[in-house]
């Protein structure tokens, strides 16, 4: 079945630094979304891409869609404390497979 | 964005019980809910799929018999933890989306306790 893998499981960065979390699926994508669940809470919906090779730009947040609609990335740039928490991945390919996620803590 | 409600968002019950808990869309038509449970530090495993008015469609290893779900309304999808085990604890979370085009969006948890 759709495997959908994340990397890295875990990220420590001091306040300031950049982040960059991997999605890598098993087989191409309609799209991909990506969720923000903060600790104790929710996953909260961050954004969907679609399209082949696809850049969105939310603020510090930067997102890309892989050419071949199998992976994809966030990048945070310079990193704040309120960044902190847990980001999914989810691709879809008939249904949605969340990957494991990647659990960011900011040293201030 | 959307807004989904999860009700109750806190439970404790006794082993043997019963408990149902509530996933509501607020202010779309959820087509599509799903359930999801996550253990500590871990990803969110998906339960089931339910399409409203049709039956659900559990992932391999979720005990269909144990987990009743039902999804009667475009608004309102149920889940029913029967005969709870202190290994049910865990924390139980909804989404729900009108088409596949369009992201999920979760409802707060519900965080279950069996004693």
């Amino acid at each position: 079945g759709q495997q959908v893998m994340q990397i890295p499981q875990y990220q420590h960065v001091q306040e300031g630094e950049d982040f960059t979390t991997y999605c890598n699926s098993s087989t191409t994508l309609s799209n991909i979304q990506w969720y923000k669940q903060r600790p104790g809470g929710h996953p909260v919906f961050l954004i969907q891409l679609v399209k082949s090779g696809e850049v969105k730009k939310q603020k510090r947040l930067t997102f890309q869609f892989g050419e071949a609609k199998k992976n994809s990335s966030l990048h945070i740039t310079a990193t704040q404390t309120t960044d902190v928490g847990t980001y999914f991945c989810a691709g879809t390919a008939g249904k949605s497979t969340f990957g494991d996620g990647t659990t960011l803590t900011v040293k201030p | 964005g959307a807004v989904v409600s999860q009700h109750p968002s806190r439970v404790i019950c006794k082993s043997g019980t019963s408990v149902k808990i509530e996933c509501r869309s607020l202010d779309f038509q959820a087509t599509t809910m799903f359930w999801y449970r996550q253990f500590p530090k871990q990803s969110l495993m998906l339960m089931a799929t339910s399409n409203e008015g049709s039956k659900a469609t559990y992932e391999q290893g979720v005990e269909k018999d144990k987990f009743l779900i039902n999804h009667a309304s475009l608004t309102l999808s149920t889940l029913t933890v029967t005969s709870a085990h202190p290994e049910d604890s865990s924390f139980y979370i909804c989404s729900a989306r009108d088409t596949p085009a369009v992201p999920q969006y979760f409802g707060p948890g519900t965080r279950l306790t069996v004693t």
